[in-house]
């Protein structure tokens, strides 16, 4: 149980384009998933928390306009890079916090990441 | 969010037990500490989560002391597949800081046969 799926695995695009990733717990429902980032042989940063139905909060120093978030289901978040260039490829892990209200006593479940390259 | 130190680097060979300790001394009363695997070029794997004295599940213990200001993970008869980073991380579960996790730098377990 407590699975989380995020896709695509690895996406390589050109420079100003703009790029979904999505986020989904598959057995179980979440009000907050997290999204992270993380570069070669660096330890995860976490970028925003997002919560079911409300705004995403930011940590500082990530553009808000440039990560966009969207948590529209219970099972599903979304970051959305937009315009991306070079120095937004990094790998980036989404997380799901099991709990269909604000607080839960249960970890964070990972999804597999995803590896975006700009070209 | 109580800091959480660990050693950056620890070896050991085939068979044998580890135990990686985490200082974390500002944990505060709400606070759980859970213990993540992750390989290269994947997403972190739970491993174990504890609160106060032992936990134990299928693949690993956790050791926390009275005053909760360490933990150790101790992983019995490790083998070659457990080469990876783990982390150690203290969250408030109750909502204070809405799940937040913040990662150390962990620590890089290497087996070797």
């Amino acid at each position: 149980g407590a699975v989380v799926s995020q896709h695509p695995s690895r996406v390589i695009c050109k420079s100003g384009t703009s790029v979904k990733i999505e986020c989904r717990s598959l057995d179980f429902q979440a009000t907050t998933m997290f999204w992270y980032r993380q570069f070669p042989k660096q330890s995860l940063m976490l970028m925003a928390t997002s919560n079911e139905g409300s705004k995403a909060t930011y940590e500082q120093g990530v553009e808000k306009d440039k990560f966009l978030i969207n948590h529209a289901s219970l099972t599903l978040s979304t970051l959305t890079v937009t315009s991306a260039h070079p120095e937004d490829s990094s790998f980036y892990i989404c997380s799901a916090l099991p709990g269909e209200g604000y607080y839960s006593n249960q970890p964070q479940h990972f999804g597999d990441g995803t590896r975006l390259s700009i070209l | 969010l109580a800091k959480t130190t660990q050693p950056i680097s620890m070896d050991s060979y085939e068979g044998q037990e580890v135990n990686i300790t985490c200082s974390h001394n500002n944990i505060a009363t709400n606070d759980y500490i859970t213990w993540y695997q992750q390989f290269p070029s994947q997403g972190p794997r739970f491993i174990i989560q504890g609160y106060k004295t032992k936990v134990t599940n299928e693949v690993a213990s956790l050791f926390i002391p009275a005053d909760r200001k360490s933990s150790t993970l101790s992983l019995p008869r490790v083998s070659l597949s457990d080469t990876a980073v783990y982390y150690c991380l203290v969250g408030d579960w109750w909502g204070n800081q809405g799940g937040k996790l913040i990662f150390g730098q962990g620590t890089e377990l290497s087996v070797k046969p």
